[in-house]
């Protein structure tokens, strides 16, 4: 099984910083990789696709790049509604899909 | 709009079973996979398994193989996740989720979208 590395696990920000969250792979999975925004008690949000692709409907501050095993999703300016904890998804051998642990980000 | 509505929480004893359902609307039910996945209280999430509701085919996850059972009622568009032999460490929020893909050229990935709500599944003696 592919397993999905996020670091860091957890990260305090303000209102209007740029943050990065990087998500690591444990082999090449091209650009199968997806990832999801989750709020405490509700379903996590679907933010972006085949690891640079903005699903329709999300902020243009959320991007995402990288291929092969290493791969970030950035907040290029943070705002209230972005403090949430952030997942990413691998597709490429499946199955099992396999999740990231998750970060965190909190408001500092 | 496309909509995926669970059942509501249950609370089972250790042993017993449970079976969730997830309700689709707003799309052609059988056009498209439907995933389970849980999460364990303060965890992250933990893909269960994956139905195919235009014939019904399964495939699980090698931890739940043997307890978990994925079946569908194409009258009703639901798909029904039931876990068996209930422990403490089974008490998470089950969801459900449409399995999303690319159709653009040198795009194959998969996604999960939309999600159910989610149901609490409590396994308490």
């Amino acid at each position: 099984d592919i397993q999905m590395t996020q670091s860091p696990s957890s990260l305090s920000a303000s209102v209007g910083d740029r943050v990065t969250i990087t998500c690591r792979a444990s082999q090449s999975i091209s650009s199968y990789l997806n990832w999801y925004q989750q709020k405490p008690g509700k379903a996590p949000k679907f933010l972006i696709y085949a690891a640079s692709s903005l699903q329709s409907g999300v902020p243009s501050r959320f991007s995402g790049s990288g291929s092969g095993t290493d791969f970030t999703l950035t907040i290029s300016s943070l705002q209230p509604e972005d403090f949430a904890t952030y997942y990413c998804q691998q597709s490429y051998s499946t199955p099992p899909y396999t999740f990231g642990q998750g970060t965190k980000l909190e408001i500092k | 709009q496309v909509q995926l509505v669970q059942s509501g929480a249950e609370v089972k004893k250790p042993g017993a079973s449970v079976k969730v359902s997830c309700k689709a609307s707003g799309y052609t039910f059988t056009s498209y996979y439907i995933h389970w996945v849980r999460q364990a209280p303060g965890q992250g999430l933990e893909w269960m398994g994956i139905i195919n509701p235009s014939g019904g085919s399964t495939s699980y996850a090698q931890k739940f193989q043997g307890r978990v059972t994925l079946t569908r009622d194409t009258s009703t568009s639901t798909v029904y996740m039931e876990l068996s032999s209930l422990r403490s460490e089974d008490t998470a929020v089950y969801y459900c989720a449409r399995k999303g893909y690319c159709s653009s050229t040198g795009c194959y990935t998969e996604w999960f979208d939309p999600w159910g709500q989610g149901t609490l599944v409590t396994v308490s003696s």
